[in-house]
C-alpha cells in the first residue's frame, strides 16, 4: 500500500487480557517505530527496529509489553496482562533510513490503533 | 533525556498568521520536526530543520535555533482546515527517535 497501515483500528479489551497490535510499514522501509499516545499528550516513543533488529526498546513501560519484526518488515506490538493505564492510540512509524538526510528521516505514521481497557 | 515545551492552545483568526513557539532541551540532538495532527488521525508531516534558520515551505514555514534550543512554525493566511494539534518533536542523534512535546491545539476561527 501507499502509506502505513494498522489493524486494529479500534481494540476494546477486558483488563487482564493478552492484546496483539499490527503495523505494516511503507515497502522499504528500514526504520519502524512504535510510539504510544495518551490523549491530550503527544506521541510517546517505546520502541526502535531497524530492519529485523529491535535497537532501542528504552521507552517500553513494563516487561509485559513486548514487540516484534521477525522479517523486517511487519512488525507486531504485544500487551499482556492489560492494565487500565495502557489505554492509548498506539502509533507505528516507518522511515526509508536511518540517519542522514531530511528525506530519509521523515517518519510516516499509521493511523494507529485504539486501544481501550475496560 | 530531551524535555520540548509548546503552548497548550492558541488561536487565531482565519486569514491571519500564527507562530508556535517550542523550546527544547536535549542530550544528544540531530533536528527538529513539526507535525501536524488533526482529531483522530494520524501525525502528518510538516516540516524538518537541521541547520538554523528558516526553511519555507508554502504557507508553512519553520525555524531554528540550536543554539537557542529554539524553534517557531509559522502559518501564513489560515484556513479553517489549519485547525489542529501540533507537535514540534526533537529527533535524537543514534536511532533517530522522536522525542514529541505535548502538542499545540491552533483553533481558528471565521
Amino acid at each position: 500500500g501507499a502509506g502505513v497501515s494498522q489493524s486494529p483500528r479500534y481494540k476494546v479489551a477486558k483488563r487482564g487480557q493478552d492484546v496483539a497490535l499490527r503495523c505494516d510499514p511503507i515497502s522499504g522501509h528500514v526504520s519502524l517505530f512504535w510510539y504510544q499516545q495518551a490523549l491530550g499528550q503527544g506521541p510517546e516513543f517505546l520502541t526502535y527496529f531497524q530492519n529485523e533488529a529491535q535497537l532501542d526498546k528504552s521507552g517500553l513501560p513494563s516487561d509485559r509489553f513486548f514487540a516484534e519484526r521477525p522479517e523486517g518488515s511487519v512488525s507486531t506490538l504485544k500487551i499482556q496482562r492489560t492494565q487500565q493505564e495502557d489505554s492509548a492510540v498506539y502509533l507505528c512509524a516507518s522511515s526509508a533510513g536511518t540517519s542522514g538526510r531530511a528525506s530519509y528521516n521523515e517518519q510516516f505514521f499509521g493511523p494507529g490503533t485504539r486501544l481501550t481497557v475496560l | 533525556g530531551q524535555n520540548i515545551d509548546q503552548p497548550t492552545e492558541m488561536t487565531a483568526t482565519e486569514g491571519a498568521i500564527v507562530q508556535i513557539n517550542c523550546t527544547y532541551q536535549t542530550s544528544g540532538f540531530n533536528g527538529l520536526f513539526w507535525y501536524q495532527q488533526h482529531a483522530g488521525e494520524a501525525p502528518t508531516f510538516l516540516s524538518y530543520n537541521v541547520l538554523d534558520g528558516l526553511e519555507e515551505k508554502g504557507r508553512f514555514s519553520s525555524f531554528l535555533s540550536r543554539s537557542k534550543g529554539y524553534s517557531y512554525l509559522l502559518l501564513k493566511e489560515l484556513q479553517m482546515k489549519d485547525s489542529a494539534s501540533y507537535l514540534c518533536a526533537a529527533q535524537n542523534s543514534g536511532y533517530s527517535t522522536l522525542t514529541f512535546g505535548k502538542g499545540t491545539m491552533l483553533l481558528v476561527s471565521p
